[in-house]
Formats: C-alpha cells, sequence, structure tokens
C-alpha cells in the first residue's frame, strides 16, 4: 500500500539554526500537511499546501516557517532559527482531494530535538 | 476556540474484553469525524471518516458511532486483542480540511 515517507527519523539540532524536515507524499495526492505534537500534548495543524500555496496556516505557522514543493515528489518544511520550543514530533501528511471528508495518510513522523 | 475531548485518557482492559471510548466535540459547523489508530514509532492510520448524523462504520472487530446534534462519537472494540494496544485519536474538522485533534485514549490490551 502506498504510503507517505519522512526523513531524518530524528533531527538534534543546535538553538538558532535552520532545519529542513522532509517528506514524500503519496504519489497521486495533490493537497499535503504539516503537524506537530509537542511531547504531552495534543497532534496540533501547522499548515496546508495545494497548487504550490499554502491553503491555510495556524497561529503556530509564523515567519519562522516555510513550506515548499522543490520538485514533483518532496514536500518540506523548514524552521529558520529553531528555538526551544520547536521540539516536537512533526507529521507530514497528504489525501487526494483535499476534502474534510476524505482522510489524511500520515508519515511516521520526524522527531526534532533543539538543543 | 474548537476543542476536542477524549475520554478516558488511557484503559486496560484483559484480552477478549470488549471496550468503548468517547470522542466529544463542537457541534456547530461541524464537517467532519475522523478516527485514527496510532501505534508508537509507526504512523496514524485512518480507521473511519463520518459525516452524517446516525452514522455507524465498521472495519473488522472495530466501530464507530456519531451524533452531530450533541457533539459526540464513541468508538467500540469488541473482543479486545493485544494487537489492538495504540493510542486512538478522534480529530473534527469544521469548515476546511484541517484536523483538530483530540488528546487520544491510550489502550492497553493485556493477553
Amino acid at each position: 500500500e502506498p504510503e507517505v515517507t519522512q526523513t531524518p527519523s530524528h533531527q538534534v539540532t543546535q538553538m538558532g539554526q535552520e532545519v529542513i524536515l522532509r517528506c514524500v507524499p503519496i504519489s497521486n495526492h495533490l493537497y499535503f500537511y504539516w503537524y506537530r505534537q509537542i511531547l504531552g500534548q495534543k497532534v496540533e495543524f501547522l499548515v496546508s499546501f495545494y497548487n504550490n500555496e499554502i491553503s491555510e496556516k495556524s497561529e503556530i505557522f509564523d515567519d519562522q516557517f516555510s513550506v515548499e514543493r522543490p520538485d514533483g515528489s518532496n514536500f518540506t518544511l523548514k524552521i529558520r532559527s529553531t528555538k526551544l520550543e520547536d521540539s516536537a514530533m512533526y507529521f507530514c501528511a497528504s489525501s487526494d482531494r483535499g476534502l474534510s471528508n476524505q482522510p489524511q495518510h500520515f508519515g511516521d513522523g520526524t522527531r526534532l530535538s533543539i538543543l | 476556540i474548537l476543542n476536542v475531548e477524549q475520554s478516558p485518557q488511557s484503559l486496560h482492559v484483559q484480552e477478549g474484553d470488549s471496550t468503548n471510548f468517547t470522542c466529544s466535540f463542537p457541534s456547530s459547523n461541524f464537517y467532519a469525524l475522523h478516527w485514527y489508530r496510532w501505534e508508537t514509532a509507526k504512523s496514524p492510520e485512518a480507521l473511519f471518516v463520518m459525516t452524517l448524523n446516525g452514522d455507524e462504520k465498521k472495519k473488522g472487530r472495530i466501530s464507530a458511532t456519531l451524533n452531530t446534534k450533541e457533539g459526540y462519537s464513541y468508538l467500540y472494540i469488541k473482543g479486545s486483542q493485544p494487537e489492538d494496544s495504540a493510542t486512538y485519536l478522534c480529530a473534527f474538522s469544521y469548515n476546511t480540511d484541517k484536523l483538530i485533534f483530540g488528546t487520544g485514549t491510550r489502550l492497553q490490551v493485556f493477553p
């Protein structure tokens, strides 16, 4: 069964450094998402992306964050200058029709640790 | 602020027991309710997407019901097995495809 893949599985970065988290969504999917879960808290929405544009973003997704689809397969989340509070599990998801009644397919996540 | 609550937070049952847990969500502007099964170190796996009041969905021993008027959904597992041990997440969407998640119910099934 096709799946969403994320790399790396664990990223350790010094505070203030830039980090790029990578995702390969399911190949025929057109709608892409990033979510994160800070330890002990709920999974929270960061951003949705369609047709090379951000469709919606949360308050968390400030100017330090950006997303890109640099080629036909990858979808990346960049954090420009990481803070301690960015430490979390980051999940990428994709769906084929971007409708609220369609399931989103998640990757295994990247655990980001900021030191 | 739109809030999704799940109860209980955790549950320990014996193999063979049936169990159920609850997801509560805002009943206004409802679009869809999603259930996910999330095993440690794996990706959340979509179980059900439910949209209509009174919807009931079933997948093997797992089933779910939906009440949009009062804002709750139940997930049932019949005859729990150790492999059912996971965190069960519900997520609500209202007017977009953004998912708003609950805290999850962590289920542990003992042989």
